[in-house]
């Protein structure tokens, strides 16, 4: 069985600030692991993926995550926040194997301070 | 490309009622998964098509059903409604069956109120 931890369901930073959201994972196969941003009333977009090869992954608007299989753990950040980054975050794990069934977090609502 | 579309976005039905949501894949998809969220148990997979098969199905009770077309195009049926089937359903989609860990692209959902 798969599952996903995220450890604040609320972040708050300044606008310029570090973001660090994370995310701990337990798998009995190697995983698949995903981040998603969720905007109000939309569905989820796909920041980033690690599958296999190199463990710094680098997505869209700037984010990155590391996989540390000794830790496991996925955490996502990017250096320096923007308004536009307010939303909430879900990381989510697969097996991959035969089936696309994704195991998310609780999701971590990320606020920008101006 | 299009993206995954749903339809509609807002329904509100009444307890007992059934309700059918419907997903349109992005073109040459042919997985489609569905989801549910709430404020309470977050994101849960609900049931995953390729193929007009289902190949897995989530912890829902048996009111909670679905079928995928030659098309590819799904719909998700659920009957005698209950208040706490009020929730974001949402679709994805994938090009294939999931070996390669490709991701799964999300329409916006369909947000049901049962009163």
């Amino acid at each position: 069985a798969q599952s996903v931890t995220q450890l604040g369901s609320h972040v708050s930073v300044s606008e310029g600030a570090l973001v660090l959201l994370r995310c701990n994972y337990s798998s009995s196969v190697p995983p698949y692991l995903f981040w998603y941003v969720q905007y109000p009333n939309q569905g989820l977009q796909l920041l980033l993926k690690y599958t296999t090869g190199a463990t710094l992954v680098k997505g869209i608007n700037g984010f990155e995550a590391e996989f540390k299989k000794s830790e496991t753990s996925f955490h996502l950040t990017k250096p320096s926040a923007h308004m536009s980054d307010a939303a909430e975050y879900f990381c989510a794990v697969s097996s991959g194997a035969g089936s696309y069934q994704l195991t998310f977090g609780k999701g971590t609502k990320l606020s920008v301070i101006p | 490309k299009a993206g995954v579309t749903q339809t509609p976005r807002y329904l509100i039905k009444t307890r007992g009622q059934q309700v059918t949501l419907s997903c349109s894949p992005i073109s040459g998809h042919r997985s489609v998964s569905w989801y549910q969220q709430t404020p309470g148990q977050g994101l849960q997979f609900l049931f995953e098509y390729f193929s007009e098969t289902q190949r897995n199905k989530g912890n829902f009770p048996g009111r909670f059903s679905g079928r995928q077309f030659s098309n590819s195009r799904s719909e998700m049926n659920v009957s005698t409604l209950e208040l706490g089937d009020s929730a974001l359903y949402l679709c994805a989609s994938s090009p294939e069956v999931g070996t390669t860990g490709s991701p799964l692209h999300f329409g916006n959902g369909t947000r049901l109120t049962v009163t």
